[in-house]
């Protein structure tokens, strides 16, 4: 298994660019993530997915958009890219049931590093 | 609205000392609690969770309800326990169980 994986590890924008940042995973997970990491701030949610053709915003969704056509699949799109999108982009998934699951874990792409300027 | 508070940004030891990463909580549920490590230059592994109480790398964390707590600990730190370290909480209220993460605590062990 790869896991979750992320193209690409590094990104450099000019302000007003789009780019989508790729997250796939084969697990067969139901549950996607994507996260920021600003220094000092911790994990920012920015969209979830609980399984394909569904999606919710998380705490800071401003600016992205997310869409999941497949279960492997969970594409991040910046539009009009700004400065303050400057960060470290985690992917993460799991596998969770109804009601919970006791051995849920959430396991994580090994980021993409973006800079806006 | 559920929250994670790591209370310290950075904390540094020297080899041998013992460590306690702090985690409080606020939820009106019955939480189930994570510690994530990444170390450098690598991705966010789950370190332990408190429902299987366990040790890992010598590390123990005990959930305290009265206090509302989930501190990280380990009696003598290693050189290798540099890393960066998140608590997280998820919900398991019957809603979304989507997890929330603390800001996390920079711990660094000195030769």
């Amino acid at each position: 298994n790869a896991g979750v994986t992320q193209t690409p590890k590094f990104r450099i924008l000019k302000i007003g660019q789009s780019m989508t940042l790729q997250c796939a995973q084969d697990m067969n997970h139901n549950y996607m993530y994507w996260y920021r990491q600003d220094p000092g701030m911790g994990l920012k949610l920015i969209y979830y997915s609980v399984g394909a053709g569904i999606t919710d915003k998380g705490e800071v969704p401003n600016g992205y958009n997310v869409s999941r056509s497949t279960t492997e699949d969970f594409p991040l799109r910046l539009e009009l890219a700004a400065p303050s999108q400057t960060s470290v982009y985690f992917c993460a998934s799991s596998y969770d049931l109804a009601g919970g699951h006791p051995e849920y874990e959430q396991y994580f792409g090994p980021g993409t590093r973006l800079t806006v300027t | 609205a559920q929250r994670v508070t790591q209370p310290e940004k950075l904390l540094s030891v020297f080899k041998g000392a013992p460590v306690e990463l702090k985690c409080n909580y606020s939820y009106s549920g019955s939480p189930e609690l994570f510690w994530y490590v990444q170390y450098s230059r690598q991705r966010l592994q789950l370190l332990l969770r408190h429902i299987s109480r366990e040790s890992i790398k010598g590390f123990t964390a005990d959930l305290n309800k009265g206090e509302t707590s989930f501190h990280l600990k380990k009696p003598f730190a290693q050189e290798e326990d540099s890393a960066m370290y998140y608590c997280a909480l998820r919900d398991t209220s019957g809603g979304s169980y989507i997890p929330t993460f603390g800001r996390g605590t920079s711990l660094i062990v000195h030769p």
